[in-house]
């Protein structure tokens, strides 16, 4: 495709259950990046992947938080035992090189019940 | 720890009437400095990158300017279509994850 593609754009779950959100960036693009937006807020960083080096997870906000980057391409954010507070907006990013220049995906809506 | 700071956080304007919005940042070893635009339920679209004090880019209405301790992004004679919420974000030091600050709210009427 010609952008970032995120999938499911929207998901509605309750609290306690595990959920799946993906992302298959543009291709070409090394660097893939995860942000989550809640109402109001700006974009807060969760966790960076650039080829195949070692993913920057300095932003996962808790041990539910994992994520991964199969054949340097689609990568999967997994939330575990999901809390109301996860609730939000979860962007993916991806570019050529380093950060600055990013191509958003149109996110993945999450509400938890 | 790095900071970003966006005023005001939202903003209302006539069509026609130009304004700047302002963004703020505490940084250690600026690399770059960039604006993007959010439109409602879509991601972040990329406007400028400015990388050194004193440089100025411009797209269309938009023209966007940097010193040591911000920038601004000014917008010329705005349109109902320049509705949106523009984003500034940092890249700083040896980090590779640009530090968005809470962005600005713009609405233009007719």
């Amino acid at each position: 495709g010609a952008g970032v593609s995120q999938s499911p754009s929207n998901k509605v779950t309750e609290k306690g259950k595990d959920v799946e959100l993906r992302c298959d960036p543009i291709s070409g693009h090394t660097a893939l990046y995860w942000y989550r937006q809640s109402l109001g807020q700006g974009l807060e960083f969760l966790i960076y992947f650039q080829g195949n080096s070692a993913p920057d997870k300095s932003g996962l906000p808790s041990d539910r938080f994992s994520a991964e980057r199969t054949g340097g391409s689609v990568s999967t954010l997994t939330i575990q035992r999901t809390q109301q507070e996860d609730s939000a907006v979860y962007l993916c990013a991806s570019s050529v090189k380093e950060a600055g220049e990013l191509f958003f995906g149109e996110g993945s809506r999450l509400t938890v019940l | 720890e790095d900071q970003v700071t966006q005023s005001p956080e939202a903003l209302r304007l006539q069509e026609g009437e130009s304004s700047s919005l302002n963004c703020s940042y505490t940084v250690s070893g600026l690399r770059g400095l960039f604006w993007y635009r959010q439109d409602p339920g879509k991601g972040p679209e990329f406007l400028f990158t400015l990388y050194s004090a004193g440089e100025e880019k411009e797209k269309e209405r938009l023209k966007a300017t940097l010193t040591k301790k911000e920038s601004f992004l000014h917008i010329t004679a705005p349109k109902p279509e320049d509705s949106a919420t523009y984003l500034c974000a940092v890249l700083s030091g040896g980090y590779n994850k640009l530090i968005f600050g809470a962005g600005t709210r713009l609405a233009v009427h007719p």
